[in-house]
């Protein structure tokens, strides 16, 4: 079936290095995509989405690309802190009101 | 405002035994959802709500019930709890589709701080 998949399942980056986290999806009329971030103990929280009208979206300290040719998303966060800690799911909109979550990556930051 | 708020933040049940799952938001969403993670995995749909009076299945509804009387609140009911349905459950809620073009679309979905159930 449709699903949103992640290439790596855990990252791990230097403090102040950018990371990327990578997410592949096969459903091509998926219209909405979000990144949300996990920590240890919480529910997740949004960090930034982007519409397939667009390839690009940026926030603050994070900039989410967005690929339909090939059906890929990607979240760069520069500069990582150790706050980024956590894991990270994308999850994409392909069924009304619905969201199917790929399975995360786990982002580890070294001081 | 609150948020989205969950009861309880733990529970243990034996095999058999029933209980219901809190969710509550302030923010006056219409739709509500309820997911489930097990350890090292995404999330599940287990059913959502587009308003009260309205619900529907998600991906992994079996086992469970919902009721939505009130646009607060979106109860997930466990009937005959099983090993299984050990996982941490996570309420969310949206303010309506999205408005990009081309059909639906979910606005962005912010979720509870999780009910974390052990069935025994």
């Amino acid at each position: 079936g449709e699903s949103v998949g992640l290439h790596l399942p855990t990252l791990s980056v230097q403090e102040g290095d950018n990371s990327i986290i990578n997410c592949a999806y096969s459903n091509s009329a998926s219209d909405y995509f979000i990144w949300y971030k996990q920590e240890s103990g919480k529910g997740p929280q949004f960090i930034i989405d982007i519409r397939s009208n667009m390839d690009k979206r940026q926030g603050q300290r994070v900039t989410v690309l967005l690929n339909k040719t090939v059906k890929h998303l990607s979240l760069q966060i520069a500069a990582t802190q150790p706050g980024d800690s956590a894991v990270y799911f994308c999850a994409e909109n392909n069924a009304g009101n619905m969201l199917t979550f790929g399975g995360g990556t786990r982002l580890m930051v070294k001081p | 405002n609150a948020g989205v708020t969950q009861t309880p933040k733990f529970r243990i049940l034996k095999i058999g035994q029933s209980m219901t799952l809190q969710c509550t938001q302030d923010m006056n969403h219409n739709y509500m959802y309820w997911y489930r993670q097990d350890p090292g995995m995404g999330l599940k749909l287990i059913y959502y709500s587009v308003g009260a009076g309205i619900t529907d299945k998600g991906e992994v509804p079996n086992g469970y019930n919902v009721s939505r009387s009130t646009t607060e609140d979106f109860p997930l009911r466990l009937e005959l709890a099983a090993p299984s349905q050990t996982s941490v459950y996570f309420c969310a809620s949206s303010s309506q589709p999205g408005l990009a073009g081309g059909g639906g679309g979910t606005d962005t979905q912010y979720f509870g701080p999780g009910t974390r159930l052990t069935v025994l």
